[in-house]
């Protein structure tokens, strides 16, 4: 069975902060990763990878694939108070219209 | 671009009745996926809709249901109620020409509460 676990499952910190948020996953005929922001409402998307080693990058947020250890990253580097929200991690394989989910992390970023 | 819509936004059943969701995906976007979303098992997928035929399913009773029109909006039906369907129903819409590498984007959801 498709699985994807995050870690932390919660973290808090002070604005100004870096923090990296994991996920690992195991699923069959994996093709993408993705990352999702949700904030009490509809997941907003955030990067799809699906190529080793290639950093994706958008402003302050960051994040990487490791297809050999079936793991990525996100980083968030000065951290603000809009950046409290739950971060959460989905990869795809060929199930059409499938993604399976972690968690989430629940980040809370005090001022 | 219009976003994804998801009608009514917030729902009040009881036990036994049954209810249908609405989801009208990005224009242009022809496939729609619907989740699940509940503290205790988080996202789960429930089925994915493509061109009007359901082509993949998740692991949910028969009494989850769902279809799509011609003009790629969907609608997800679920009968006799329980306490244990009170989630938030999200839909999601992709292009749909491949079975990966798609984003998909989400609706603001429908919250269901079961009482």
């Amino acid at each position: 069975e498709d699985k994807v676990v995050q870690s932390p499952l919660s973290l808090v910190v002070h604005e100004g902060d870096t923090v990296t948020l994991n996920c690992s996953y195991e699923v069959t005929n994996f093709r993408s990763l993705l990352w999702y922001k949700q904030e009490k409402k509809a997941p907003t998307f955030l990067f799809m990878l699906t190529s080793s080693g290639i950093e994706k990058k958008s402003g302050r947020l960051s994040s990487i694939l490791d297809k050999k250890e079936l793991f990525s990253i996100l980083n968030i580097t000065a951290t603000q108070t809009g950046d409290s929200a739950v971060y959460l991690c989905a990869a795809g394989g060929t199930s059409y219209g499938k993604l399976t989910f972690g968690q989430g992390t629940i980040l809370t970023v005090h001022p | 671009k219009a976003g994804v819509t998801q009608t009514p936004r917030y729902l009040i059943k009881t036990r036994g009745q049954q209810v249908t969701l609405s989801c009208s995906p990005i224009s242009g976007h022809r496939s729609v996926s619907w989740y699940q979303q509940t503290p205790g098992q988080g996202l789960q997928f429930l089925f994915e809709y493509f061109s009007e035929t359901q082509r993949n399913k998740g692991n949910f009773p028969g009494r989850f249901s769902g279809r799509q029109f011609s003009n790629s909006r969907s609608e997800m039906n679920v009968s006799t109620l329980e306490l244990g369907d009170s989630a938030l129903y999200l839909c999601a819409s992709s292009l749909g020409l491949a079975a990966y590498q798609e984003t998909q984007y989400f609706g603001p959801g429908t919250r269901l509460l079961v009482l």
